[in-house]
């Protein structure tokens, strides 16, 4: 069974500090999509990473997609209360169209 | 459209009633996918279609569950006789195509509560 962990499972932070999610697998991935849930509403893609090794910024987030597919990370510099939610990392199982999530990380950023 | 659309978006039902969930896809998309998510968890991958079609149910349990996506019209994902365990959020994305590189569009999702 493929899965995606995620960790911390719970971050509880000051407005300004600054943090880093993360996903681990044991399968590679051909890409890997973030996503961020807020209360009520269904998850919101940010970003797709791809290449081994490749790093995203979206304003204050940097996405990096570990050189050999196998693991993600997200930091957030300088967080502020709108970063609250769940994040979420996904990706296609190799070899078939399933998607799985992983086990989701909820940050809460204390103004 | 705006998006992919769900209704209703909060569903009480008695144990033992009916409860039918509604995915609106965003237009021209031909796939469909169903996933619950409990409280304090992730998603967790349910059913997958296309128009008529039902392409892999894995993650649909194999009784009392089951799911449509009909030629015209929207998705249903039906749960017949519920039970307290089935009371999550149910969300619904779709795709033009396998979106092997962009991901899903994700609905707002139909929170059921079965009291």
């Amino acid at each position: 069974t493929q899965l995606l962990e995620q960790s911390p499972q719970f971050l509880s932070i000051q407005e300004g500090e600054n943090l880093t999610v993360y996903c681990n697998s044991s399968s590679v991935f051909s890409s890997l999509q973030w996503y961020r849930q807020e209360p009520g509403e269904g998850p919101v893609l940010l970003v797709t990473v791809v290449t081994g090794g490749e790093v995203k910024k979206l304003k204050r987030l940097t996405f990096q997609f570990g050189d050999a597919r196998k693991d993600s990370s997200l930091h957030i510099t300088a967080a502020q209360p709108g970063d609250t939610g769940l994040y979420l990392c996904a990706a296609f199982t190799s070899g078939t169209y399933k998607y799985i999530f992983g086990t989701g990380t909820r940050l809460k950023v204390l103004a | 459209n705006a998006g992919v659309m769900q209704n209703p978006r909060h569903l009480v039902r008695r144990r033992g009633q009916e409860a039918r969930l509604r995915c609106s896809p965003m237009k021209g998309h031909s796939h469909v996918y169903w996933y619950r998510q409990l409280p304090e968890e992730g998603l967790k991958f349910m059913v997958y279609l296309q128009k008529e079609n039902i392409i892999d149910e894995s993650g649909m349990p194999k009784e009392r569950f089951s799911a449509e996506f009909p030629k015209e019209g929207p998705s249903i994902l039906r749960i017949q006789q519920v039970v307290r365990g089935d009371s999550a959020a149910y969300f619904c994305a779709s795709s033009l195509v396998q979106p092997w590189r962009d991901g899903y569009t994700f609905g707002s999702g139909t929170r059921l509560t079965v009291v």
